[in-house]
């Protein structure tokens, strides 16, 4: 079966770059959350999406944005990077929000990135 | 304090031990998730649960929504059930509130 597809796995850019990571939901779902987890941490959320709107926001920078597009992939976009932005950001998705019970979250394998 | 509290931080067991991981959350839910995430990064989401309990081959979760206390249960441990263990609530929000996991390492 399908699952959360992530990309790309691993990204090394320096401070100040520009990064962009995405996330391609398992087919028929319409809702993505990014998660970010730092070495050591918990994950963090950082924002949601709901049928193309942002659903719910987190600890996500200024710095940061992202968005869903019209085929329900999202795009994580990361500026003026920082050596604290270094961590694993997560994507998953669901068919609904989790808001209503009984929607289950599935987990991307993650993108690895790395800030020198 | 943390919403959510899992015990204990760190297991080490002998396959074939049977094992259990406890959560406690402070905070109304919506559901409460199992997780799974091995060295390297990837999770797994393992059981959702807003009551009672469910089970997946040697894997059983149970939930008591009065006393916002949850517990995974590993029977026959194996090696390969190695990993970190997650709990993490869900809410009025889209957001999961994570506990800090719980190491196990199953050795032959």
């Amino acid at each position: 079966a399908a699952g959360v597809i992530q990309s790309p796995r691993h990204l090394i850019k320096e401070k100040r770059e520009t990064a962009t990571l995405k996330c391609y939901p398992i087919p028929r779902h319409d809702t993505v959350y990014w998660y970010q987890q730092g070495p050591g941490q918990d994950p963090q959320f950082l924002i949601s999406f709901y049928e193309k709107m942002q659903s719910d926001k987190g600890s996500i920078p200024d710095r940061f944005s992202a968005q869903q597009f019209s085929d329900y992939h999202s795009e994580l976009n990361m500026s003026s990077l920082e050596l604290g932005d270094s961590a694993l950001y997560f994507c998953a998705s669901s068919l609904g929000r989790m808001i209503e019970v009984g929607n289950t979250i599935y987990f991307g394998e993650g993108s690895w990135l790395t800030v020198v | 304090k943390n919403e959510v509290e899992q015990s204990p931080q760190n297991l080490t067991a002998q396959e074939g031990e049977f094992i259990t991981i406890n959560c406690s959350y402070s905070v109304g839910i919506s559901a409460l998730h199992w997780l799974q995430q091995h060295p390297g990064g990837g999770i797994v989401s393992l059981f959702m649960l807003s009551s009672g309990k469910k089970k997946h081959g040697r894997l059983i979760a149970t939930i008591n929504i009065q006393e916002k206390h949850s517990s995974l249960h590993i029977t026959a441990s194996h090696p390969r059930d190695s990993a970190v263990y997650i709990c993490a609530v869900s809410g009025n929000t889209d957001k999961l509130i994570f506990g800090t996991g719980t190491r196990l390492q199953v050795f032959p």
